[in-house]
């Protein structure tokens, strides 16, 4: 059954360093989303991405996020100066176009922050 | 105002019991769409089920049911027969179609613990 993956599992990182989550969705789904979960705590929508732009984007991914779909399989989150408080599981998801959809979510990567 | 609520923060019960968790939302969108996912101590996340707004029939996979009340705004979930696997944390979500958005807005979780 095709899933998502997630590269690396866990990354640990100096505070304002810049890091790269790197994701690959489903091959035929179109919809690409991240989302992180902060300990303990809910999932939280951070951006989605369709057709090359974002398509929705929420409060918390402000300035120092990015997103981007390098070639043809990857779809990357670039945090670029991180801060201790981005310490968190960020999840990617993939879905297909046309609505109803499902996300289907990838195993997680965690940023731990020092 | 939390567009998704799970009361619930933790639940214990033992092997073979069967539990409900309670999930009520909030949204003024015509077209929504309700989902259940688990997450087990590995951390991934599960996709278990997906219901729009128009559709209110319950469900029935398995061991699992899911019961929809629009009246009450609730999207309710059952493990029959629970077992010891069955012990996650399980999220509610909520997805907002009207404009064609599709973050998905989560509860803050129900921690279920299955005691063998």
């Amino acid at each position: 059954e095709p899933e998502v993956t997630q590269t690396p599992s866990h990354q640990v990182t100096q505070m304002g360093q810049e890091v790269i989550l790197r994701c690959v969705p489903i091959s035929n789904h179109l919809y690409f989303y991240w989302y992180r979960q902060i300990l303990g705590q809910k999932v939280e929508f951070l951006v989605s991405f369709y057709n090359n732009e974002i398509s929705e984007k929420s409060e918390i991914f402000d300035d120092q996020f990015s997103v981007e779909r390098p070639d043809g399989s990857n779809f990357t989150l670039k945090i670029r100066s991180t801060k201790l408080e981005d310490s968190a599981m960020y999840f990617c998801a993939s879905s297909e176009l046309h609505l109803p959809d499902t996300q289907y979510f990838g195993p997680g990567t965690r940023l731990t922050v020092l | 105002a939390q567009k998704v609520t799970q009361a619930q923060t933790e639940i214990s019960v033992v092997e073979k019991e069967d539990v409900t968790l309670d999930c009520v939302y909030e949204t003024r969108d015509t077209t929504y769409y309700l989902f259940w996912y688990k997450q087990p101590p590995s951390g991934e996340l599960v996709f278990l089920i997906r219901r729009n707004s128009f559709d209110e029939q319950n469900e029935i996979s398995g061991r699992y049911s899911w019961n929809f009340q629009k009246s009450t705004s609730s999207f309710n979930f059952t493990i029959t027969a629970s077992q010891v696997v069955d012990s996650a944390v399980y999220f509610c979500a909520l997805s907002e179609a009207d404009t064609g958005r599709r973050a998905l807005t989560f509860g803050s979780g129900t921690r279920l613990q299955v005691q063998p």
